[in-house]
């Protein structure tokens, strides 16, 4: 089945403690997001790797990063958490150079707390 | 960050009831419209990608339209039934940009 698989789905941690989210997808997509979900603000975009080895900053990047060395991989990496980035993280991907022709494929979703 | 305005907020109707609600977007330099479909507890799920100005989509009971020259996308839903009830997200692309911009979305509920 074609899919983007996040994991873990729910994670409870403490400020501070570096912490990484998973996300794979298995239908050779070159693009490749992360956004996060908060009331009243909508989806919106940390980072994005348009191909293999090639990320850029979203609109949120502060306090994150990533890294895109496999086609099917892009995890998301929060090295000293804070609580303002307990969230709702969600992973997409999307066919071709040119993603916005093509409708996102979004993982499950990651529930995040930070205390 | 260019905005993107989906009205109303949310949205109650009775099963069986047509509805339809907006996404408003900059008008100048336009690549392409998507439409999401967000049930809760799941992850959204594309329904339309639109780019062509007077674009017209069709999914079963959903029709989604494009105005490109006023910045404009109407998502319909014709006889809406319970399991149509999730947030209807619209997300907008211009063409010197690199990523999709979402709207807030839209809550629909619909009462049997």
């Amino acid at each position: 089945e074609a899919q983007v698989t996040q994991n873990p789905r729910y994670l409870i941690t403490v400020t501070g403690k570096k912490l990484t989210v998973t996300c794979s997808q298995n239908m050779n997509h070159e693009y490749m997001s992360w956004y996060r979900q908060d009331p009243g603000l909508g989806l919106r975009q940390i980072y994005y790797s348009m191909n293999v080895e090639v990320t850029d900053k979203g609109d949120v990047p502060e306090g994150y990063k990533v890294s895109r060395k496999e086609k099917r991989n892009f995890p998301l990496i929060l090295e000293s958490p804070s609580p303002n980035q307990t969230s709702l993280y969600f992973c997409a991907s999307s066919f071709g150079s040119r993603p916005f022709n093509y409708g996102y494929t979004f993982g499950s979703g990651t529930r995040l707390t930070v205390v | 960050i260019l905005n993107v305005e989906q009205s109303p907020q949310s949205l109650h109707v009775q099963e069986g009831d047509s509805t339809n609600f907006t996404c408003s977007f900059p008008s100048s330099n336009f690549y392409a419209l998507h439409w999401y479909r967000w049930e809760t507890a799941k992850s959204p799920e594309a329904l339309f990608v639109m780019t062509l100005n007077g674009d017209e989509k069709k999914k079963g009971r959903i029709s989604a339209t494009l105005n490109t020259k006023e910045g404009y996308s109407y998502l319909y839903i014709k006889g809406s039934q319970p399991e149509d009830s999730a947030t209807y997200l619209c997300a907008f692309f211009f063409a010197s940009g690199s990523r999709l911009t979402f709207g807030e979305g839209t809550q629909l509920t619909v009462n049997p």
